[in-house]
């Protein structure tokens, strides 16, 4: 139990558009569902938090008009990178938790995107 | 402020035991988690102590806690080949709404 899906697991698109990546809870419903943000070598940085049918929470210094995330329903969270430039290009991971408790948080296998 | 910070890199023989070091900052942090990743994929919940414990053991891992000195350990016996990944210590404090931060991350390699 407690799988996390995400999709496209990597996707490259030109600077200027516009990507999209879902992330799902396959097996649980997920009260807050979270936005990571890795670059190569480095570690996990927290973009937002978002709970299903609100408006999300942006980390300081995270664009919330260039992430855009919606969290339609109990299972389904998205991230659109607006007007994506190549200093978008990174390893995203969302995680999404079925409590309060952190150590409930579970991660999903990540998207890489490259913007050329 | 909140930071956690971890050596980078540790080479260990298949066999041996391996002990990855981490520090944190807060001290009122709730939970200590240790995460692995493998290459290109998401992070893997290994193991978790609440603060108050200090030592916590899970197989072959044992977790341990000096809240004193704000560190923690992981370490792994009998170390395999399949455990070549990028371990993260994390924490989280229920004041922050249990939201975790992450160490830089510690590359193990384990050489036959």
């Amino acid at each position: 139990g407690a799988v996390v899906s995400q999709h496209p697991s990597w996707v490259i698109c030109k600077s200027g558009t516009s990507v999209k990546i879902e992330c799902r809870s396959l097996d649980f419903q997920a009260t807050t569902m979270f936005w990571y943000r890795q670059f190569p070598k480095q570690s996990l940085m927290l973009m937002a938090t978002s709970n299903e049918g609100s408006k999300a929470t942006y980390e300081q210094g995270v664009e919330k008009d260039k992430f855009l995330i919606n969290h339609a329903s109990l299972t389904l969270s998205t991230l659109t990178v607006t007007s994506a430039h190549p200093e978008d290009s990174s390893f995203y991971i969302c995680s999404a938790s079925r409590s309060a408790l952190a150590y409930e948080q579970y991660f999903g296998p990540g998207t890489r995107l490259t913007v050329t | 402020g909140e930071d956690v910070e971890q050596s980078l890199f540790l080479s260990v023989r298949e066999g041996d035991s391996s002990v990855i070091n981490c520090t944190y900052t807060d001290s009122s942090s709730t939970y200590l988690y240790w995460y692995k990743q493998e290459p290109g994929a998401g992070l893997q919940l290994l193991t978790y102590i609440f603060s108050n414990m200090d030592m916590k053991q899970d197989q072959r891992l044992t977790v341990l806690l000096n809240k004193k000195d704000k560190h923690l350990s992981l370490r792994i016996a009998d170390t395999q080949t399949g455990d070549s990944a990028i371990y993260f210590c994390a924490e989280s404090v229920k004041a922050a709404g249990n939201k975790l931060t992450f160490g830089g991350g510690t590359r193990v390699l384990v050489k036959p």
